[in-house]
């Protein structure tokens, strides 16, 4: 079945830092999508991307979908401790399902 | 708008009892799906519905079934817990048939003694 590697699985920065968590598969995919979720919370929706290369941003967070649609990238420029949680990459199947990554979990020390 | 909710909140069952999670889907979501999420890791699919039909379904056992009812809200049952059933189950409704841009519920918190 269809996998999705994210690295790396904890990642601590101080406040004002940047960070970045990746997302791996070996095959391509339709889309990728971004979901947080913060401690003791269930996964909040932030993006999705489709299109090969394509780079999209919301305020502080850069998401990028790869050239060959086999990897992702979520970047946090200048982290608040209001980012703290784990950050998950998820790929819908042909099955209509969402495979998740690991995730990577996200803390920043004030 | 309401969005994705669930109950019960939190459950505590015994091995080999059978449970019931409900799920109301945001409002014009005709999609549903169904994950378990265990403590450390990425939500697991289980079930995806899409107009009350079965359309998708993960790896687990025959004891996890759901349904999808009239007015979209889904069910999920699990027969004969074991220990291992012990999970966060989610619920996500999607806009479209599939499960893009999935919206989570709460989640419902089972624990199998």
């Amino acid at each position: 079945g269809q996998q999705v590697m994210q690295i790396p699985q904890y990642q601590h920065v101080q406040e004002g830092e940047d960070f970045t968590t990746y997302c791996n598969s070996s095959t391509t995919l339709s889309n990728i999508q971004w979901y947080k979720q913060r401690p003791g919370g269930h996964p909040v929706f932030l993006i999705q991307l489709v299109k090969s290369g394509e780079v999209k941003k919301q305020k502080r967070l850069t998401f990028q979908f790869g050239e060959a649609k086999k990897n992702s990238s979520l970047h946090i420029t200048a982290t608040q401790t209001t980012d703290v949680g784990t950050y998950f990459c998820a790929a819908e199947g042909s099955a209509r399902q969402l495979t998740f990554g690991s995730g990577t979990q996200l803390t920043v020390l004030p | 708008d309401a969005g994705v909710t669930q109950s019960p909140t939190h459950l505590i069952k015994t091995r080999g009892q059978h449970v019931t999670l409900r799920c109301s889907p945001i409002s014009g979501h005709k999609s549903v799906s169904w994950y378990q999420q265990v403590l450390g890791q990425g939500p697991q699919f289980i079930f995806q519905y899409y107009e009350k039909e079965e359309r998708g379904r993960g790896n687990f056992p025959d004891r996890f079934s759901a349904r999808q009812f009239p007015n979209y809200s889904s069910e999920l049952n699990v027969n004969a817990l074991l220990l291992g059933d012990s999970a966060l189950y989610l619920c996500a409704s999607s806009p479209g048939q599939g499960a893009a841009e999935a919206f989570f519920g709460q989640g419902t918190r089972l624990t199998v003694v």
